[in-house]
């Protein structure tokens, strides 16, 4: 199985800081990766799909990046409303998603 | 409006199955393979398998396969889940998921397992 592994597992950050999410994969994944926001009781939801394309409906302050075995999420102006629990997903080969950055206001 | 809309809490006795359903509208069922999600409390994801509504094929996660069975009812556009053989370590919130991309989630069913 592809391992993911995200960086790093706690996040501090203010309102208006630029925040910056890791997931590197133990294999090439071929940008086959999504990345996901879980609320506090809530499902997740979808962001970015295929690296770096925003879903619909998502503010534009979320981007991704990356290639080969890395990937990133980055925010670029913190909001209170985006504390939560972020989750890379690579679904190159045997489905598997990383453990999660949880995110918090400094 | 897509919905996922999942059967409600369950607890059963450790040894027991249960079946979670998750009906689907909003959209053509049969149109998109239907994932299923694991969620242990304070946990992280884990994906369980995939079915394809239209003609019932089924890819599992190695680790679920003697665990999980899923299935769709294209006449009522609801997809299901059973987990046999239950322990604690299936103590956990499920979800489906629609699409490869996962762009829309049910609600999830919490299953406790407990005597």
């Amino acid at each position: 199985d592809i391992q993911m592994t995200q960086s790093p597992s706690l996040l501090s950050a203010s309102v208006g800081d630029r925040v910056t999410l890791n997931c590197k994969a133990s294999q090439n994944i071929n940008k086959n990766l999504n990345w996901y926001q879980q609320k506090l009781g809530e499902a997740p939801k979808l962001l970015i799909y295929y690296t770096n394309n925003l879903q619909t409906g998502i503010p534009s302050r979320f981007s991704g990046s990356g290639s080969g075995t890395d990937y990133t999420l980055t925010i670029s102006s913190l909001q209170p409303e985006d504390v939560a629990t972020y989750f890379c997903f690579q679904y190159n080969s045997g489905p598997t998603f990383g453990a999660g950055t949880k995110l918090e206001l400094k | 409006e897509v919905l996922l809309q999942q059967s409600g809490a369950e607890l059963v006795r450790p040894g027991s199955s249960v079946k979670i359903s998750c009906k689907a509208s909003g959209y053509t069922f049969t149109d998109y393979y239907m994932h299923w999600v694991k969620q242990r409390p304070e946990q992280g994801l884990v994906w369980i398998g995939r079915i394809n509504p239209a003609n019932g094929n089924t890819v599992y996660a190695e680790k679920f396969k003697s665990k999980a069975t899923l299935t769709a009812d294209k006449s009522s556009n609801t997809a299901y889940m059973q987990l046999s053989s239950l322990t604690s370590e299936d103590t956990a919130t499920y979800f489906c998921t629609r699409r490869g991309c996962m762009d829309a989630w049910g609600q999830g069913a919490s299953v406790t397992v407990s005597s």
